[in-house]
């Protein structure tokens, strides 16, 4: 089976500009999240997908972020504008519909804001 | 409300000796449990997974954990460690009610010297 995968992997702005990210998901995982995680810290999620509907975004800094999950499968992930301190690695993850269901993790996208 | 916390931040063993990660967890319902590996600049991947079945589980890697509900512990174990053990790992804990809600510990570094 295929993972998650992201793209790109490493994206280097200057700080007011605009990024976006990419991720597609397992096949037939419903569920899909965004991490962001600053180094030396564990993921924080930023939004999480029931298929295209948004569960819960109540930590994405909706000023600057948005995302979208078009037809329930892939999403993209946008900053715009940028700043220093959204430096990071940004993590999509997917899971199957149920309990018990583990997360599976994309490789991540590494963001340098200069 | 649930939460994870990693006892360590950081655990140094020597090559072929055993390792423990101490994960504590609080959770208002019968939890589910993970442990999850990071390597540098790769996302996390599931090493076990504790669903309410067998206490004693065990992961890829020979990895193994065992579930203790009386001490709300889910320590993450292995009899010998090798230098490709060197990498972050995060115990996560979801509650039961359809399990959206990842709750993550703040991680803990694995050096493995020669």
């Amino acid at each position: 089976e295929a993972g998650v995968a992201q793209s790109p992997r490493y994206k280097i702005i200057e700080k007011r500009q605009s990024v976006a990210f990419w991720c597609n998901p397992i096949s037939g995982h419903a569920t899909l999240y965004w991490y962001q995680q600053i180094l030396g810290q564990g993921p924080k999620l930023l939004i999480q997908f029931q298929n295209n509907g948004v569960v819960d975004d109540s930590q994405l800094p909706k000023d600057r972020f948005s995302a979208e999950r078009l037809k329930g499968v892939d999403s993209t992930l946008k900053i715009q504008p940028a700043k220093l301190e959204d430096s990071a690695v940004y993590l999509c993850a997917s899971r199957k519909q149920g309990s018990h269901q583990p997360q599976h993790f994309g490789d991540g996208t590494r963001l340098s804001i200069l | 409300a649930q939460s994870v916390t990693q006892l360590d931040s950081h655990v140094s063993v020597s090559e072929g000796t055993p390792v423990l990660l101490r994960c504590n967890y609080s959770s208002s319902y019968s939890p589910s449990l993970f442990w999850y590996v990071q390597h540098p600049n790769k996302g996390l991947q599931l090493l076990l997974k504790y669903t309410s079945a067998a206490t004693l589980v065990k992961g890829i890697n020979g990895f193994e954990a065992e579930f203790k509900k009386s001490e709300t512990s889910f320590h993450l174990t292995k009899p010998s460690a090798h230098m490709s053990d060197a990498a972050e790992y995060f115990c996560v804990v979801i509650e039961d009610n359809y399990g959206q809600n990842f709750v993550f510990g703040p991680g803990t570094r694995l050096s493995v010297l020669p």
